[in-house]
C-alpha cells in the first residue's frame, strides 16, 4: 500500500516568488492536513481538507493557501515567499478523526 | 487552546539502557493522544496511539499509557537501541478541534553503542 507521497522533495525559492507544493494521500483517505516544521516554531498545523472542503486552519497569514482535489490529492501554495518561509512542509492523509495521520517525507523549501 | 509540552533533549543513553520521555498535555474534554518518530531527513512516522483514559498504546517496545487524572501520556521502553535514535514528537487530537493535531516540541533521543 503505497504511502503518503509529496512532490518536490526539495525547492529553493527567491524571495518574492510563489511555490505550489503536492501531497497524494494514501488511497481512501479522505482527510488530508498541512504542517510546517521549522527548528525555532517546531510542528505547526497549516490546514486540513476534507471531501474538498478546508475544514480546519491554523494561524498563519493569507499568503498561505491549499484545496484538495476530488481525488483527495491535495496542494498548497505560498505566494510572496519570505525568508522566514524556509522550512519543511509535511502533508499528512488520515482514515478519520481521532485515528491519527500518517505523514509524507516532506518537501523542503528554502527560501534565499 | 490545546497545548502539549514534552520535556527538552536531547536525551543521551547507552544502549538497552531505559527510557523515559515525560508528555503532558492541556486540552478540553478527552483528546486522542500520539506518538510519533522522525528520523533524519524523514517525515513523522506514527509510533504509537491511546484514544480513551487508561488505554496503553504500544509498538516495537514502547508504550505510553493515557493517564486522565494526571493528564500525561509519558513514552517508555525498556531497553533501546542505537537504531531508537531520533526525534519523538507527543501529539493531541481534540474533539472539538476536527482532525487537527497539536504536537510538542519534541525530544531528541541519541543512543550511544
Amino acid at each position: 500500500k503505497a504511502g503518503v507521497t509529496q512532490t518536490p522533495r526539495y525547492l529553493i525559492k527567491t524571495r518574492g516568488q510563489q511555490v505550489t507544493l503536492s501531497c497524494s494521500p494514501i488511497s481512501g483517505h479522505r482527510s488530508v492536513s498541512w504542517y510546517q516544521q521549522t527548528p525555532g516554531q517546531g510542528l505547526q498545523f497549516l490546514f486540513e481538507y476534507f471531501s474538498e472542503t478546508q475544514r480546519n486552519k491554523g494561524n498563519f497569514p493569507g499568503r498561505f493557501s491549499g484545496r484538495q482535489f476530488s481525488n483527495s490529492r491535495s496542494e498548497m501554495n505560498v505566494s510572496t515567499l519570505e525568508l522566514g518561509d524556509s522550512a519543511l512542509y509535511l502533508c499528512a492523509s488520515s482514515p478519520g478523526q481521532g485515528k491519527g495521520y500518517t505523514f509524507g517525507s516532506g518537501t523542503r523549501l528554502t527560501v534565499v | 487552546g490545546d497545548s502539549v509540552t514534552q520535556m527538552e533533549g536531547p536525551v543521551t543513553l547507552s544502549e538497552e539502557a531505559f527510557l523515559t520521555i515525560n508528555c503532558t498535555y492541556t486540552a478540553t474534554g478527552y483528546p486522542s493522544l500520539f506518538w510519533y518518530v522522525q528520523y533524519p531527513g524523514e517525515g513523522l512516522q506514527l509510533l504509537l496511539k491511546a484514544t480513551k483514559a487508561d488505554d496503553k498504546g504500544s509498538n516495537k517496545g514502547f508504550e505510553a499509557t493515557y493517564r486522565k487524572e494526571t493528564t500525561s501520556f509519558h513514552l517508555e521502553k525498556g531497553s533501546v537501541q542505537v537504531s531508537d535514535s531520533a526525534v519523538y514528537f507527543c501529539a493531541l487530537s481534540g474533539r472539538n478541534a476536527g482532525n487537527m493535531l497539536t504536537f510538542g516540541g519534541g525530544t531528541r533521543l541519541m543512543v550511544k553503542p
